[in-house]
């Protein structure tokens, strides 16, 4: 299975600043991607990052909010802006498995904002 | 559009007692389905999956579930649960070639001594 690792683990941020969160994974693959998981939810996809191109967003989320760089095969980052207490939740990195294989999560970060 | 449910959203089982975990989807061109679990201040970790084939398929932690086509179902099973067996699962969905995991709201498994 693959190894994927994020930092920080978790984090308690003020209303109006921004975090970072970072994702690296142990092989090189072309598609990586970003989940939410609010609390007490399941995971909803936020956006998929390619290498080399743009990230791909999801319905209801936009890339001023959650600007998503790629810039190798390994390594991916997130950054919540402008954080509101609405954006407390557990943010998962993925690699992409083909159509066939199974997607590897990193432990995810929890974001608490106050 | 590819989805998948779960409709409980807690199961209670007695430890020792067989254990099913429910999952449907939606009909769309041919499924991939998947199980995943996440304990506790963790992230998901990957159980089993129906690609094609038997649709009886085995997993992790004597875990397994049986692809059902008539009836658009993947529920999950083990024979004998384990206290240490209580997470969250969630059941996803991936159709053709596409690349996007859908998944299900989740079921708590709570597995009682």
């Amino acid at each position: 299975s693959a190894v994927i690792s994020q930092k920080p683990s978790r984090d308690i941020c003020q209303r109006g600043t921004s975090l970072t969160i970072q994702c690296q994974v142990d092989s090189q693959v072309t598609m990586m991607f970003w989940y939410r998981q609010q609390p007490g939810q399941s995971l909803t996809l936020i956006a998929t990052a390619n290498q080399g191109s743009e990230a791909t967003y999801e319905s209801g989320f936009v890339i001023d909010k959650f600007p998503i760089s790629r810039p190798n095969l390994t390594f991916s980052t997130l950054t919540v802006s402008n954080m509101s207490p609405e954006d407390s939740s557990i943010y998962l990195c993925s690699q992409s498995g083909t159509a066939y294989n199974e997607q590897f999560f990193g432990p995810g970060t929890r974001l608490t904002v106050l | 559009a590819q989805s998948v449910a779960q409709p409980e959203d807690q199961v209670n089982v007695a430890e020792g007692n067989p254990l099913t975990v429910k999952c449907t989807y939606s009909v769309s061109g041919n499924p991939y389905l998947f199980w995943y679990v996440q304990y506790p201040n963790r992230g998901l970790q990957f159980l089993l999956k129906y690609i094609t084939g038997d649709n009886l398929v085995k997993g992790s932690y004597g875990f397994e579930a049986e692809f059902n086509k008539s009836q658009t179902s993947f529920h999950l099973k083990k024979p004998s649960a384990l206290v240490s067996d209580s997470a969250l699962y969630f059941c996803a969905v991936r159709y053709n070639a596409g690349n996007m995991l859908t998944f299900g709201g989740g079921t708590r498994l709570m597995v009682k001594p």
